[in-house]
């Protein structure tokens, strides 16, 4: 079973510009997380969507940050513009509520973002 | 609001020796799940071991083991027979048991370092 999918792996652009990550979760999984991981710290949730409706967004910074899941599969969450202090590793997550891994959320490797 | 808080920022081990990660939380919720995460250098997050709150059963995989002391509301991993493939950065998290996925809350993670 291939697990969850993200591209690109590392980006650096300048700041004021804008930048896109895909992500691609595991096949059956409705419940994709987009979480942010600033340097030396854990992961912060971003938005968590159940199939394609956005469950949770209160800690994504609306004015710049907007994503989409619009079939309900794979995602993609966009910065524009970009700021400096919006470099971090951008991580998804998909789950599902299906037995054995019930709540157990699975994290793809991540998009490095340096903001210069 | 829950906090996970990992005072230790990192540790050392020799390899085939235990070493314990400690780990402390706080929430008002009577329901929910703890679980501690591995992060390689390679950015993957990868479930090591969960529990679920109302288990009075530390929970258990191979080498690794949990301490749940529930009502101090402390969550340690103790990995036994250390080997070099478990240097990484390992994350306390919390879940909210409200029976359908939700976020994950995470602590701000510790380097562990197994010594050859």
């Amino acid at each position: 079973e291939a697990g969850v999918v993200q591209s690109p792996r590392y980006k650096i652009i300048e700041k004021k510009q804008p930048v896109a990550f895909w992500c691609n979760p595991i096949s059956g999984h409705n419940t994709l997380y987009w979480y942010r991981q600033n340097l030396g710290q854990g992961p912060e949730l971003l938005i968590r969507y159940e199939n394609e409706e956005a469950v949770d967004d209160s800690q994504l910074p609306k004015d710049r940050f907007s994503a989409e899941r619009l079939k309900g599969v794979d995602s993609t969450l966009k910065i524009q513009p970009a700021e400096l202090g919006d470099s971090a590793v951008y991580l998804c997550a998909s789950s599902s509520q299906r037995e054995p891994s019930y709540n157990e959320q699975f994290f793809g490797p991540g998009t490095r973002l340096t903001v210069l | 609001a829950q906090t996970v808080t990992q005072s230790q920022p990192e540790m050392s081990v020799q390899e085939a020796e235990t070493v314990t990660l400690s780990c402390t939380y706080d929430t008002s919720e009577s329901n929910y799940y703890l679980f501690w995460y591995k992060q390689p250098p390679s950015r993957q997050m990868i479930l090591v071991i969960r529990q679920e709150a109302y288990k009075q059963q530390n929970a258990t995989e191979n080498r690794f083991s949990v301490n749940f002391q529930k009502a101090a509301k402390s969550f340690s991993l103790k990995i036994s027979d250390s080997q070099l493939g478990d240097t990484a950065m390992y994350f306390c998290a919390f879940m909210r048991g409200t029976g359908a996925n939700s976020k994950l809350t995470f602590g701000k993670g510790i380097t562990l370092s197994v010594r050859p």
